[in-house]
Protein backbone atom coordinates (compact mmCIF):
# COMPACT_ATOMS: atom_id res chain seq x y z
CA UNK A 1 0.00 0.00 0.00
CA UNK A 2 1.49 3.45 -0.66
CA UNK A 3 0.79 7.18 -0.60
CA UNK A 4 -1.68 8.70 2.05
CA UNK A 5 -4.46 6.81 3.59
CA UNK A 6 -7.49 8.14 5.46
CA UNK A 7 -9.75 6.50 7.40
CA UNK A 8 -12.84 6.46 7.88
CA UNK A 9 -14.48 7.88 4.62
CA UNK A 10 -17.28 8.98 6.08
CA UNK A 11 -18.55 9.75 9.65
CA UNK A 12 -21.43 10.73 11.47
CA UNK A 13 -21.38 12.13 14.65
CA UNK A 14 -23.72 13.92 17.49
CA UNK A 15 -22.26 16.53 19.28
CA UNK A 16 -21.40 14.41 22.87
CA UNK A 17 -19.59 11.80 20.62
CA UNK A 18 -15.84 11.27 20.76
CA UNK A 19 -14.41 10.07 17.93
CA UNK A 20 -10.84 9.86 15.92
CA UNK A 21 -9.80 10.19 12.77
CA UNK A 22 -6.78 8.32 11.48
CA UNK A 23 -4.26 8.84 8.57
CA UNK A 24 -1.11 6.76 7.53
CA UNK A 25 1.21 7.71 5.17
CA UNK A 26 3.61 4.81 3.35
CA UNK A 27 6.27 7.57 1.56
CA UNK A 28 9.22 7.91 4.21
CA UNK A 29 8.06 11.48 4.96
CA UNK A 30 8.85 13.37 8.35
CA UNK A 31 5.79 16.10 8.57
CA UNK A 32 1.99 15.55 8.40
CA UNK A 33 -0.66 17.62 8.21
CA UNK A 34 -4.42 18.56 8.68
CA UNK A 35 -6.68 20.57 6.97
CA UNK A 36 -10.07 21.76 7.28
CA UNK A 37 -11.45 21.90 3.60
CA UNK A 38 -15.26 23.63 3.70
CA UNK A 39 -17.23 24.53 0.75
CA UNK A 40 -16.01 28.08 -0.99
CA UNK A 41 -13.22 28.55 1.67
CA UNK A 42 -9.76 27.91 1.22
CA UNK A 43 -8.27 24.98 2.83
CA UNK A 44 -7.50 25.86 6.21
CA UNK A 45 -4.49 24.65 7.90
CA UNK A 46 -4.99 23.19 11.72
CA UNK A 47 -2.16 21.08 12.77
CA UNK A 48 1.40 20.19 11.27
CA UNK A 49 3.74 18.12 12.76
CA UNK A 50 7.54 17.36 11.85
CA UNK A 51 9.29 14.28 13.12
CA UNK A 52 6.57 14.09 15.31
CA UNK A 53 6.78 17.46 17.06
CA UNK A 54 4.24 19.39 17.00
CA UNK A 55 5.49 22.95 14.92
CA UNK A 56 2.12 24.85 14.08
CA UNK A 57 -1.67 24.83 15.81
CA UNK A 58 -3.65 27.38 13.75
CA UNK A 59 -5.94 28.64 16.96
CA UNK A 60 -7.70 25.34 16.34
CA UNK A 61 -10.54 24.91 18.87
CA UNK A 62 -9.34 22.09 21.90
CA UNK A 63 -12.30 19.93 20.63
CA UNK A 64 -9.68 18.85 17.72
CA UNK A 65 -6.89 17.16 19.13
CA UNK A 66 -4.37 15.77 17.58
CA UNK A 67 -1.94 13.16 18.28
CA UNK A 68 1.05 11.93 16.07
CA UNK A 69 2.74 8.59 17.69
CA UNK A 70 5.25 8.52 14.85
CA UNK A 71 6.14 9.82 11.47
CA UNK A 72 3.83 7.83 10.00
CA UNK A 73 0.23 8.24 11.66
CA UNK A 74 -1.47 10.74 12.50
CA UNK A 75 -4.94 11.27 14.47
CA UNK A 76 -7.24 13.40 14.91
CA UNK A 77 -9.40 12.76 17.87
CA UNK A 78 -12.67 14.69 17.97
CA UNK A 79 -14.88 15.60 20.94
CA UNK A 80 -17.95 17.74 21.63
CA UNK A 81 -18.67 19.02 17.84
CA UNK A 82 -20.52 21.81 17.11
CA UNK A 83 -22.54 21.34 13.63
CA UNK A 84 -20.23 23.90 11.78
CA UNK A 85 -17.14 21.26 12.19
CA UNK A 86 -18.78 19.56 9.70
CA UNK A 87 -16.45 19.52 6.47
CA UNK A 88 -14.15 17.24 4.60
CA UNK A 89 -10.73 16.78 6.67
CA UNK A 90 -7.83 16.24 4.40
CA UNK A 91 -4.45 14.64 5.96
CA UNK A 92 -1.36 15.42 3.43
CA UNK A 93 2.21 14.50 4.02
CA UNK A 94 5.60 16.03 3.10
CA UNK A 95 9.10 15.27 2.59
CA UNK A 96 10.82 18.18 4.61
CA UNK A 97 15.13 19.44 4.19
CA UNK A 98 15.50 22.36 5.60
CA UNK A 99 12.16 24.14 5.37
CA UNK A 100 9.28 23.10 3.24
CA UNK A 101 9.67 23.74 -0.26
CA UNK A 102 7.72 21.00 -1.63
CA UNK A 103 4.61 19.22 -2.82
CA UNK A 104 2.19 17.47 -0.26
CA UNK A 105 0.70 14.77 -0.35
CA UNK A 106 -2.68 14.04 0.57
CA UNK A 107 -5.36 11.53 1.71
CA UNK A 108 -8.74 11.13 0.02
CA UNK A 109 -10.08 12.89 3.50
CA UNK A 110 -12.75 12.03 6.19
CA UNK A 111 -16.01 13.65 5.70
CA UNK A 112 -17.47 14.32 9.09
CA UNK A 113 -21.11 15.46 9.59
CA UNK A 114 -21.90 16.52 13.11
CA UNK A 115 -25.71 16.27 13.71
CA UNK B 1 -1.34 39.27 4.88
CA UNK B 2 -0.03 36.60 2.88
CA UNK B 3 -3.15 35.53 0.46
CA UNK B 4 -4.30 33.85 -2.43
CA UNK B 5 -7.34 34.77 -4.92
CA UNK B 6 -9.23 32.27 -7.43
CA UNK B 7 -11.53 34.93 -8.48
CA UNK B 8 -13.21 32.60 -11.12
CA UNK B 9 -15.27 30.01 -8.50
CA UNK B 10 -16.29 27.95 -12.23
CA UNK B 11 -14.83 27.69 -15.55
CA UNK B 12 -15.78 25.68 -18.39
CA UNK B 13 -13.98 24.32 -21.21
CA UNK B 14 -14.72 22.89 -24.67
CA UNK B 15 -12.67 18.89 -24.92
CA UNK B 16 -9.39 19.80 -26.64
CA UNK B 17 -9.91 23.59 -26.34
CA UNK B 18 -7.55 25.29 -24.23
CA UNK B 19 -8.56 27.00 -20.97
CA UNK B 20 -6.73 29.84 -18.32
CA UNK B 21 -7.31 29.88 -14.58
CA UNK B 22 -6.32 32.63 -12.70
CA UNK B 23 -4.33 33.01 -9.29
CA UNK B 24 -3.02 36.27 -8.04
CA UNK B 25 -1.20 36.17 -4.55
CA UNK B 26 0.20 38.96 -2.21
CA UNK B 27 3.64 38.84 -0.32
CA UNK B 28 6.02 40.49 0.62
CA UNK B 29 8.49 37.70 0.23
CA UNK B 30 11.04 37.45 -2.56
CA UNK B 31 11.49 33.87 -2.46
CA UNK B 32 8.83 31.44 -2.47
CA UNK B 33 6.81 29.04 -3.85
CA UNK B 34 3.68 28.66 -5.96
CA UNK B 35 1.62 25.49 -6.73
CA UNK B 36 -1.28 24.42 -9.04
CA UNK B 37 -3.48 20.93 -7.25
CA UNK B 38 -5.75 19.22 -8.81
CA UNK B 39 -8.73 17.80 -6.71
CA UNK B 40 -11.29 15.50 -8.67
CA UNK B 41 -14.85 14.76 -6.83
CA UNK B 42 -14.29 12.23 -4.42
CA UNK B 43 -10.72 11.61 -4.98
CA UNK B 44 -7.33 12.78 -4.04
CA UNK B 45 -5.94 16.63 -4.34
CA UNK B 46 -3.05 16.08 -6.30
CA UNK B 47 0.05 18.59 -7.50
CA UNK B 48 -0.61 19.81 -11.08
CA UNK B 49 2.61 22.06 -11.31
CA UNK B 50 5.40 23.55 -9.37
CA UNK B 51 6.83 27.09 -9.63
CA UNK B 52 9.88 28.41 -7.45
CA UNK B 53 9.99 32.30 -7.83
CA UNK B 54 13.47 32.98 -7.98
CA UNK B 55 13.19 31.03 -11.77
CA UNK B 56 12.09 33.21 -14.43
CA UNK B 57 11.01 30.57 -16.60
CA UNK B 58 7.88 29.18 -16.52
CA UNK B 59 7.08 26.03 -15.59
CA UNK B 60 5.59 23.08 -18.00
CA UNK B 61 4.18 20.07 -17.30
CA UNK B 62 2.90 17.97 -20.48
CA UNK B 63 -0.26 20.31 -21.31
CA UNK B 64 -0.25 22.03 -18.34
CA UNK B 65 1.94 25.34 -18.26
CA UNK B 66 1.79 28.57 -16.08
CA UNK B 67 2.17 32.29 -16.89
CA UNK B 68 4.23 33.55 -13.74
CA UNK B 69 4.79 37.47 -13.43
CA UNK B 70 6.66 38.03 -10.61
CA UNK B 71 6.03 41.38 -10.29
CA UNK B 72 2.37 41.73 -10.97
CA UNK B 73 2.10 38.49 -8.50
CA UNK B 74 0.17 36.44 -10.77
CA UNK B 75 0.28 32.68 -11.48
CA UNK B 76 -2.00 31.45 -13.99
CA UNK B 77 -2.29 28.32 -14.90
CA UNK B 78 -3.08 27.23 -18.94
CA UNK B 79 -4.84 23.53 -19.63
CA UNK B 80 -4.17 22.81 -23.70
CA UNK B 81 -5.70 20.35 -24.98
CA UNK B 82 -8.46 19.50 -22.33
CA UNK B 83 -9.31 16.40 -21.69
CA UNK B 84 -12.85 15.22 -19.75
CA UNK B 85 -9.97 13.54 -17.09
CA UNK B 86 -9.27 17.29 -16.28
CA UNK B 87 -13.04 17.99 -14.42
CA UNK B 88 -11.66 19.16 -11.18
CA UNK B 89 -11.27 21.62 -8.74
CA UNK B 90 -7.84 23.42 -9.22
CA UNK B 91 -6.25 24.80 -6.30
CA UNK B 92 -3.52 27.52 -6.47
CA UNK B 93 -1.28 27.63 -3.32
CA UNK B 94 1.55 29.53 -1.97
CA UNK B 95 4.10 28.83 0.25
CA UNK B 96 7.28 31.08 1.76
CA UNK B 97 10.46 28.99 1.73
CA UNK B 98 11.28 27.76 5.35
CA UNK B 99 7.51 27.36 6.58
CA UNK B 100 4.74 24.42 6.57
CA UNK B 101 2.41 27.42 6.34
CA UNK B 102 0.93 26.53 2.86
CA UNK B 103 -1.83 29.03 1.69
CA UNK B 104 -4.42 28.18 -0.67
CA UNK B 105 -7.03 30.36 -2.70
CA UNK B 106 -10.77 28.81 -2.45
CA UNK B 107 -10.64 27.24 -5.92
CA UNK B 108 -11.50 27.26 -9.64
CA UNK B 109 -14.15 23.98 -10.13
CA UNK B 110 -13.03 23.27 -14.33
CA UNK B 111 -16.53 21.42 -16.00
CA UNK B 112 -15.01 19.71 -19.61
CA UNK B 113 -17.63 19.60 -21.63
CA UNK B 114 -17.55 16.35 -24.56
Amino acid sequence: ETGVTQTPRHLVMGMTNKKSLKCEQHLGHNAMYWYKQSAKKPLELMFVYNFKEQTENNSVPSRFSPECPNSSHLFLHLHTLQPEDSALYLCASSRVAGGNTGELFFGEGSRLTVL
Amino acid sequence: AQTVTQSQPEMSVQEAETVTLSCTYDTSESDYYLFWYKQPPSRQMILVIRQEAYKQQNATENRFSVNFQKAAKSFSLKISDSQLGDAAMYFCAYIPPGTYKYIFGTGTRLKVLA
